[in-house]
């Protein structure tokens, strides 16, 4: 069965580092979408991306966050310098074109020390 | 701004029993979908059961089973024969559609322990 990749399962940065958390969504997807859970609380949403461009973005994606599909099949969220606040589990998600559900990836857990 | 309320932070139940979890939502849309996600410890987000706004069935899928009642803005969730498989976070979630760009808006979720 399609699955969506996530990769590291796990990352650890120093306060101020930039990370880039890397997801391959399912191959025919076309949108794509980025989550975050702080430990203990709900899942939030960051940004959704279609057709090379984002869609849409939560206030909490500022201008520390960006993401871009570099070749097609990658994914990739990238934070230009982490704050301690930063740290949570980053859901990665992709959608059928006309369809309702969303798959997910297993997470990365980032880190910030 | 719609709004996901899940007021069980932890609910139990004993392995072979039922269950019913609670979600309420605020919105002023008529067409919409509801989703229950469940979370098991290794965290992967696993759709359980979906339901659109326009259908007046309740959705079922095996096991789980929504109660959709859209004037009281209403969707719990019932896990019959309850298994210790069934152990996770549960996390109630509303989207619009907008050709296929929906996004999720997550309650704060259920923590389910099914007891052997």
């Amino acid at each position: 069965e399609p699955e969506v990749t996530q990769t590291p399962s796990h990352q650890v940065t120093q306060m101020g580092q930039e990370v880039i958390l890397r997801c391959v969504p399912i191959s025919n997807h076309l949108y794509f979408y980025w989550y975050r859970q702080i430990l203990g609380q709900k899942v939030e949403f960051l940004v959704s991306f279609y057709n090379n461009e984002i869609s849409e973005k939560s206030e909490i994606f500022d201008d520390q966050f960006s993401v871009e599909r570099p070749d097609g099949s990658n994914f990739t969220l990238k934070i230009r310098s982490t704050k301690l606040e930063d740290s949570a589990m980053y859901f990665c998600a992709s959608r059928w074109p006309w369809g309702t559900e969303a798959f997910f990836g297993q997470g990365t857990r980032l880190t910030v020390v | 701004a719609q709004t996901v309320t899940q007021s069980q932070p932890e609910m139990s139940v004993q392995e072979a029993e039922t269950v019913t979890l609670s979600c309420t939502y605020d919105t002023s849309e008529s067409d919409y979908y509801l989703f229950w996600y469940k979370q098991p410890p290794s965290r992967q987000m696993i759709l359980v059961i979906r339901q659109e706004a326009y259908k007046q069935q309740n959705a079922t899928e095996n096991r789980f089973s929504v109660n959709f009642q859209k004037a009281a803005k209403s969707f719990s969730l019932k896990i019959s024969d309850s298994q210790l498989g069934d152990a996770a976070m549960y996390f109630c979630a509303y989207s619009l559609p907008n050709f296929g760009n929906e996004k999720l808006t997550f309650g704060t979720g259920t923590r389910l322990t099914i007891i052997p």
